[in-house]
């Protein structure tokens, strides 16, 4: 079953933060964060195993709550790089295959 | 790091004709997905290869079918095409596990 993104989009100016959530109603083993920008290839933004850890690098990090089986994406001081659509693609455990949210999204003004 | 390539780019077909479309792996995965996304939706899971052998299938029709060859390259193949085939055909390449996809910047796909 296809993870729940929300929100669907996001308007933000330049130096606001954001926070993406992705739900599951299955148990995950693990949840990946993935960034498309229009025509180009999804990109690797990071992927959190179950065990409730947090990651994050520069300005973009990740949470995962193994418990509810959900994950939050969380931008801080976004510039105009940041604009796209995210993805939160969710992993079973014995399963190597994702399944994707249908995204959200986002859109950095100056 | 080559990254992943795919090729065409960009690609029509009558309805009912048969598609190949390839994929070259990142350099040192051995794991290779395809992936379909229709305009506005998430990817969608067709099936995964690891070391030349199908490990897993999303609910694709049997008219889809691949290869992995040893060097890790892929195809995704198609027959009797239809009008709904028409997406982003995205191939992913990845270690087995705990690592992150990369994925190549598609085949567009357009069945006329």
């Amino acid at each position: 079953q296809q993870p729940v993104q929300s929100p669907q989009a996001v308007i933000l100016r330049e130096g606001e933060d954001a926070v993406i959530n992705c739900s599951s109603s299955k148990a995950l083993y693990s949840v990946h964060w993935y960034r498309q920008k229009h025509g180009e290839a999804p990109v690797f933004l990071m992927i959190l195993l179950k065990g409730g850890e947090q990651k994050g690098h520069d300005k973009i990090s990740a949470s995962f709550n193994e418990k509810k089986q959900q994950s939050s994406l969380y931008l801080t001081a976004s510039q105009l790089s940041y604009s796209g659509t995210y993805f939160c693609g969710t992993e079973n455990q014995g399963r190597r295959a994702l399944t994707f949210g249908s995204g959200t999204r986002l859109q950095v003004q100056p | 790091e080559t990254g992943v390539t795919q090729s065409p780019t960009h690609l029509i077909k009558t309805r009912g004709q048969q598609v190949t479309l390839r994929c070259s792996s990142q350099s040192g995965h051995n794991t290779v997905s395809w992936y379909q996304q229709a305009l506005g939706q998430g990817p969608q899971f067709i099936f995964q290869y690891y070391r030349e052998e199908e490990n897993g299938r999303g609910n694709f029709p049997p008219r889809f079918s691949g290869l992995q060859f040893p060097n890790y390259s892929s195809e995704l193949n198609v027959n009797a095409l239809e009008l709904d085939d028409s997406a982003l055909y995205l191939c992913a390449s990845s270690l087995p596990s705990g690592d992150g996809y990369t994925f190549g910047s598609g085949t567009r796909l357009t069945v006329v």
